[in-house]
């Protein structure tokens, strides 16, 4: 068990740039989940997948905002024309069913991708 | 409105003090879990705790979860140094697969 892995770890990029994110799940789980977290705020919910599909997105999801699960694996998270509100640090999560009798969703996060737009 | 109010924002102690933060909503969650997360990096969970009344410990922290499954509280016992860091809190509704975090508790421990 590896963990969850995201990459980039930082990227800076100018106002109306496009960038990609990657994100690998624990490679038993099925449900993959992104977030967003500014300064002095606790992570806010984007979007998840349960194993190809996505399941739910969030308002906070403009159509900027595109996040994919092509073989219900990795998941990237794509952002086109980047705007300054942009910047903050966004979080992949990963967790997996567990049958009746256990902690039900538990979701482990990996180490985020701090974004800045200048 | 968060859905999940935490308390204190800031919490600053001497090393082999004790603490406790409390987390506290009008919802009902399924699930509750407490994170650590250092800057620059993403939660590491503590813990989870689902039944109503239910107390967990680890080490020198101690989880709690509210008999209605409305609230939860993390204490730690004689702090050290190495506690500093931002505590979440974050619930799973019934029915609902993704959390909603509090926003966060800065504990600074003073060596």
């Amino acid at each position: 068990d590896t963990g969850v892995s995201q990459n980039p770890r930082h990227k800076i990029t100018k106002r109306g740039q496009n960038v990609t994110f990657r994100c690998d799940p624990i490679s038993e789980h099925n449900r993959l989940y992104w977030y967003r977290q500014t300064l002095g705020q606790g992570p806010e919910f984007l979007t998840y997948f349960q194993n190809e599909a996505q399941l739910e997105k969030s308002r906070l999801l403009s159509d900027r905002f595109s996040a994919e699960r092509p073989k219900g694996s990795f998941s990237t998270l794509e952002i086109q024309r980047t705007e300054q509100g942009d910047s903050a640090m966004y979080l992949c999560a990963s967790s997996s069913w567990v049958l009746a009798g256990g902690p039900q969703g538990t979701q482990y996060f990996g180490p985020g991708t701090r974004l800045l737009v200048l | 409105t968060q859905l999940l109010e935490q308390s204190p924002q800031f919490l600053s102690i001497q090393e082999g003090e004790n603490l406790t933060v409390y987390c506290n909503s009008s919802s009902v969650f399924s699930s509750l879990q407490w994170y650590r997360q250092e800057p620059g990096e993403g939660p590491v969970l503590l813990v989870t705790v689902v039944t109503g009344g239910e107390v967990k410990k680890l080490k020198r922290l101690t989880f709690q979860f509210g008999d209605a499954r409305k609230d939860s509280s993390l204490h730690i016992t004689a702090a050290q140094p190495g506690d500093t860091g931002l505590y979440l809190c974050a619930g799973a509704r019934p029915n609902d697969y993704k959390l909603s975090f509090g926003a966060g508790t800065t504990v600074t421990v003073r060596a």
